[in-house]
């Protein structure tokens, strides 16, 4: 079975300053790696994932995440944050021909000025 | 292109109450999902609809959650009886098409609170 651990349930941070989500998973098969956003009153929007390839993955809003197989992390990094990123950011895998998906407990992140 | 929309955004209820929560999902979406988050912790999927079939409810908690998708349209989830362990927040998802891996397209979420 699959299972995602974000070990941090808050980061905060301040503007322009650099940060990382951390994301885990666990799982016996090749998995499919996800990172979604959810902001304040709003449902969860894709910022990226990862189905194969380059393992350094680009999503939306200057995200990007990197897939690491030894050590089955999908960490989520942004060089420079803004206010409007502050969030909560969720990190979910799949398999493949496998349609539910497996997601971690949440990252909240507070964007400080 | 209208998302996904749940209805209602929140619900406060007493336990032994029942409560339906709607989702409509994105139109042409033959896969709707269920998904619920219980406070702090990790969102877990319910189930699985192909249109109006259940593909896969392996996440129903027990034979109090009743979920139903008429014509393939929009879903019903009802809670009958509630306990309060049924609070948290219901998402509901829709995609167009099945593996390999794709996006879920979700709604905003019901917010559920059993008192």
């Amino acid at each position: 079975a699959q299972s995602v651990t974000q070990l941090d349930s808050q980061v905060p941070v301040f503007e322009e300053a650099p940060v990382e989500l951390r994301c885990n998973y666990s799982s016996s098969v090749s998995v499919y790696l996800f990172w979604y956003v959810q902001y304040p009153n709003q449902g969860l929007q894709l910022l990226l994932k990862y189905l194969s390839g380059s393992t350094l993955v680009k999503g939306i809003n200057g995200f990007e995440a990197e897939f690491n197989k030894s050590q089955t992390s999908f960490h989520l990094r942004k060089p420079s944050v803004h206010i409007s990123d502050t969030a909560e950011y969720f990190c979910a895998v799949t398999k493949y021909n496998f349609n539910k998906f497996y997601f971690g407990s949440g990252t909240k992140l507070n964007v400080k000025p | 292109e209208a998302g996904v929309t749940q209805f209602p955004s929140h619900s406060v209820i007493e336990k032994g109450q029942t409560v339906t929560l709607r989702c409509d999902p994105i139109s042409g979406h033959d896969n709707l999902y269920w998904y619920r988050r219980v406070m702090g912790k990790e969102i877990k999927f319910l189930l699985h609809f192909v249109k109006e079939s259940k593909q896969d409810e392996s996440g129903m908690p027990n034979n109090r959650f009743l979920a139903e998708r008429t014509g393939g349209t929009y879903s019903t989830l009802k809670v009958q009886p509630a306990e309060l362990e049924d609070s948290g927040v219901y998402f509901c998802a829709s995609s167009n098409r099945q593996g390999p891996p794709h996006e879920q397209y979700f709604g905003p979420g019901t917010r559920l609170t059993v008192t």
